[in-house]
């Protein structure tokens, strides 16, 4: 079985400030971990995705995770915020390539 | 690489009419797709996991003969939501699995379909 928490739905940063979107997983075996974004009336974005290689992963547009083991978690960070950044991210966990299971999502804010 | 092509982008129907939604990966095969329900405010939803050439595989819940699901080839899958009604409003996505799994999971731009 596997799940995965997003624990915050809202998050609200200002323009240049660092962006935290927190995911913790549980699974019962190796899990692959991604980060997508949407856009309002958009489809998903692939942000960026961990499978058992290098425990930082480096995605587009600025943003990267670190896959912490011990702690279970697969947070979101960006070192500052733009305003194009103002989306839903979902972190979403899966085992190899079966079916996915999605967070609950988190609604990034960016104040100008 | 590895583009998903959702189409339409937005469909507005009557009550008791169907409704069909294409999803075709572009530049690679897939043999699994999958079809994923969002409501408003909430996450994802899969609701089928369509294989090339046999049936589709429906999660708990999700009414076979209301979303009919085809995968007649390794580039194309279809929904159709049969004798829609304004609750069938939603966001729907679809997903392919590339045959070469070093692609990743692609999604298509989604559908938004309005029941009226």
């Amino acid at each position: 079985a596997q799940s995965v928490t997003q624990l915050d739905s809202h998050v609200s940063v200002s323009e240049g400030t660092p962006v935290l979107l927190r995911c913790n997983y549980s699974s019962s075996y190796s899990p692959s971990l991604f980060w997508y974004v949407q856009h309002p009336n958009k489809g998903l974005q692939l942000l960026l995705k961990y499978t058992s290689a290098a425990t930082l992963v480096k995605g587009i547009n600025g943003f990267e995770a670190e896959f912490k083991k011990s702690e279970t978690s697969f947070h979101l960070t960006k070192p500052s915020a733009h305003m194009s950044d103002a989306a839903e991210y979902f972190c979403v966990v899966s085992r190899g390539y079966q079916k996915v299971t999605f967070g609950t999502g988190t609604k990034l804010q960016v104040i100008p | 690489g590895a583009v998903v092509s959702q189409h339409p982008s937005r469909v507005i129907c009557k009550s008791g009419t169907s409704v069909k939604i294409e999803c075709r990966s572009l530049d690679f095969q897939a043999t699994t797709m999958f079809w994923y329900r969002q409501f408003p405010k909430k996450s994802l939803m899969l609701m089928a996991t369509s294989n090339e050439g046999s049936k589709a595989t429906y999660e708990q819940g999700v009414e076979k003969d209301k979303f009919l699901i085809n995968h007649a080839s390794l580039t194309l899958s279809t929904l159709t939501v049969t004798s829609a009604h304004p609750e069938d409003s939603s966001f729907y996505i679809c997903s392919a699995r590339p045959i070469r799994q070093e692609h990743g999971y692609t999604f298509g731009s989604g559908t938004r379909l309005t029941v009226v």
